[in-house]
């Protein structure tokens, strides 16, 4: 079935550093991809999503990136700020009439002041 | 904020009961789509509402239904309560259209004992 899987499952940087998290997805037909960031006792907060038209995507300090042909997609924050810390889920849309998303497992950013 | 809030924030209920879960969707969203977290994990897709039908499911039993009202917004209920089902629920209304960015609620923490 249609599978996300998401690497690293922890990260600790210092301040000012960039963060790398990587997404791969199963279904090659999906055709949206969203960033959410949770904190502790929230709901997942959109802060940035891509289209499988476009292979890169920026916002102030957060970028994504989209490889088709390997199925990858990647999240990159640079001049990482300690309220950076959360946990940052990727997902996909696969190809049907709901807005299903299907989710990676998550990744634990800590930044380090 | 997203606009779309959730009731109640937490509640304990006893393994066999029935519980109910609310959402109002952010103005002008008619798609609103339920999500089980569990702890640790990312989100998984429950099923989704749109004009007061159930338009799509995830690998969820029966014991979960929902409703879906004509202000968009919406109910989860789950029967015969199981120790599993303890998670975070939450709620994420859409504008329209698959594919479209989902915007989540703060969500709803059940225990069951």
């Amino acid at each position: 079935g249609e599978n996300v899987e998401q690497h690293p499952s922890t990260l600790s940087v210092q301040e000012g550093d960039s963060a790398v998290i990587k997404c791969t997805y199963s279904d090659s037909a999906s055709n949206y991809f969203p960033w959410y960031k949770q904190e502790l006792g929230k709901g997942p907060q959109l802060i940035i999503d891509i289209r499988s038209n476009v292979g890169e995507k920026k916002d102030q300090r957060i970028a994504v990136t989209l490889n088709k042909t390997a199925k990858h997609f990647s999240l990159h924050i640079t001049e990482t700020q300690p309220e950076d810390s959360a946990v940052y889920f990727c997902a996909s849309h696969p190809p049907g009439a709901t807005n299903k998303l299907i989710f990676g497992t998550g990744t634990l950013l800590a930044v380090q002041p | 904020e997203t606009g779309v809030t959730q009731s109640p924030t937490h509640l304990i209920k006893t393994r066999g009961q029935q519980v109910t879960l609310r959402c109002s969707s952010q103005s002008g969203h008619n798609t609103v789509s339920w999500y089980q977290q569990a702890l640790g994990q990312g989100p998984q897709f429950i099923f989704q509402y749109y004009r007061e039908e159930e338009n799509g499911r995830g690998n969820f039993p029966p014991r979960f239904s929902g409703l879906q009202f004509p202000n968009y917004s919406s109910e989860l209920n789950v029967n015969a309560l199981e120790l599993d089902d303890s998670a975070l629920y939450l709620c994420a209304s859409t504008p329209g259209g698959h594919g479209s960015e989902q915007y989540f609620g703060p969500g709803t923490r059940l225990t069951v004992t």
